[in-house]
């Protein structure tokens, strides 16, 4: 079955870029059937929905982030991104990417997560 | 963008109660309503969407209700593995957004 796995610096200093991967086993990240998704949860606190991608490039941003975000997708690689720019220790998090059948409105497979510190 | 109101934020329950957790919408979002259940240190797990149909899976003792703003969870008979955190999020437009979570404890 489908797995999901994220990947990335555990550590990222103030100012700088926190940069993400997230890497499809068992399916195809350039199938038009799915919405590619990141997700975060500030430390013990809710989830926070960052955005999605679809295979051909198109984004839908959480407009809170909007300004620092961008995502990606490598379909050589059966991977899709993350980039957060100018992060400050409010952007600690545990990420999560997920999958989300487009026209099913739910997120069905998620990534263990990976937890991202930002401190100098 | 919509903001999802879950309540109570905690709750103890015993093994076999009966546990109902409610969900609101700041406007009506249809029938387009997830729940998810999150285990400490886990990714959260897929429950309930079009805030009625269970994932595949998913014990018969869950089910959900509503539409518009209004939603519920309800576990007929709480079991030990279902003490977690309950979350539901809309999925009427982007930006999808979170219920803040409801901890189900034990009692």
């Amino acid at each position: 079955q489908v797995q999901l796995q994220e990947s990335g610096p555990g550590l990222v200093k103030p100012s700088q870029t926190l940069s993400l991967t997230c890497t499809v086993s068992g399916g195809s990240v350039s199938s038009g059937a799915y919405y590619w998704t990141w997700i975060r949860q500030h430390p013990g606190r809710g989830l926070e929905w960052i955005g999605y991608i679809y295979f051909s490039g198109s984004t839908y941003y959480n407009p809170s982030l909007q300004s620092r975000l961008t995502m990606s997708v490598d379909t050589s690689k059966n991977q899709f991104s993350l980039r957060l720019n100018s992060v400050t220790a409010a952007d600690t998090a545990v990420y999560y990417c997920a999958r989300e059948p487009r026209s099913r409105y739910y997120m069905d497979v998620w990534g263990k997560g990976t937890t991202v510190t930002v401190s100098s | 963008d919509i903001r999802m109101t879950q309540s109570p934020s905690s709750l103890s329950a015993s093994v076999g109660d009966r546990v109902t957790i409610t969900c609101r919408a700041s406007q009506s979002i249809r029938n387009y309503l997830v729940w998810y259940q999150q285990k400490p240190g886990k990714a959260p797990k897929l429950l309930i969407f079009a805030a009625s149909t269970l994932q595949d899976g998913v014990p018969s003792r869950f089910s959900g209700s509503g539409s518009g703003t209004d939603f519920t969870l309800t576990i007929s008979s709480l079991q030990p593995e279902d003490f977690a955190t309950y979350y539901c999020q809309h999925s009427d437009g982007p930006p999808r957004t979170f219920g803040q979570g409801t901890k189900v404890e034990i009692k």
